[in-house]
């Protein structure tokens, strides 16, 4: 079955700054790539996801990349706010066999100093 | 997007009782399911909630510990069967509207603990 694995686990930032998170996934099959978050308390939030046929999506201060020969795909948050602190998680799935059935990423504490 | 609900949003329960939770959503949807996750950790997935038929149970789970309905397009519920203090997780139900955008949403959560 698909592995996911996502790093880092914890990422402490500047607030301004950028924070990238990266993840890696095993099965060559995965065409759809989501990226939640998280905040305490709370059920994911899904914030961007891409599909296997882009390379690279953005909305606003978030963009995604996916590399398919890699097997990886990042988030990238621009300008951070203490707003973005919260926990993220990536996943992958194979959407049309799969049922959407989505593998998830270790997760990763992100927090924003002011 | 679709607007999930849960009952109950947290509970406390003793050990070798029954919790059943509720998933309620405000339009009909393509797929619903079930996932876990523990304190700290990552969601694993449960099962897939099929309408009008047994779900579709991930390694690891079974339907006997497990008990998944889901008698139309709008609603779930997930029974967590004699539970133990291992049982205290976060559950979610989540959601994918349409299989053009496969995007899936999740509910708020339900916070079990067992004693």
């Amino acid at each position: 079955g698909e592995n996911v694995e996502q790093h880092p686990s914890t990422l402490s930032v500047q607030e301004g700054d950028s924070a990238v998170i990266k993840c890696t996934y095993s099965d060559s099959a995965s065409n759809y790539f989501p990226w939640y978050k998280q905040e305490l308390g709370k059920g994911p939030q899904l914030i961007i996801d891409i599909r296997s046929n882009v390379g690279e999506k953005k909305d606003q201060r978030i963009a995604v990349t996916l590399n398919k020969t890699a097997k990886h795909f990042s988030l990238h948050i621009t300008e951070t706010q203490p707003e973005d602190s919260a926990v993220y998680f990536c996943a992958a799935s194979i959407v049309e066999t799969s049922g959407s059935r989505l593998t998830f990423g270790e997760g990763t504490q992100l927090t924003v100093n002011p | 997007s679709a607007v999930i609900s849960q009952k109950p949003s947290r509970d406390i329960c003793q050990r070798g009782t029954s919790l059943t939770i509720q998933c309620q959503v405000d339009s009909q949807v393509t797929m619903m399911f079930w996932y876990r996750q523990q304190p700290g950790q990552s969601l694993t997935l449960i099962a897939t909630a099929n309408q009008g038929s047994e779900a579709t149970y991930e390694s690891g789970f079974v339907i006997d510990k497990f008990p998944i309905s889901r008698p139309n397009l709008t609603f779930s519920t997930l029974t967590v069967s004699n539970m133990s203090p291992e049982d205290s997780s976060i559950y979610l139900c989540s959601v994918v509207q349409d299989t053009v955008s496969y995007e899936q949403y999740f509910g708020p959560g339900t916070r079990l603990t067992v004693t």
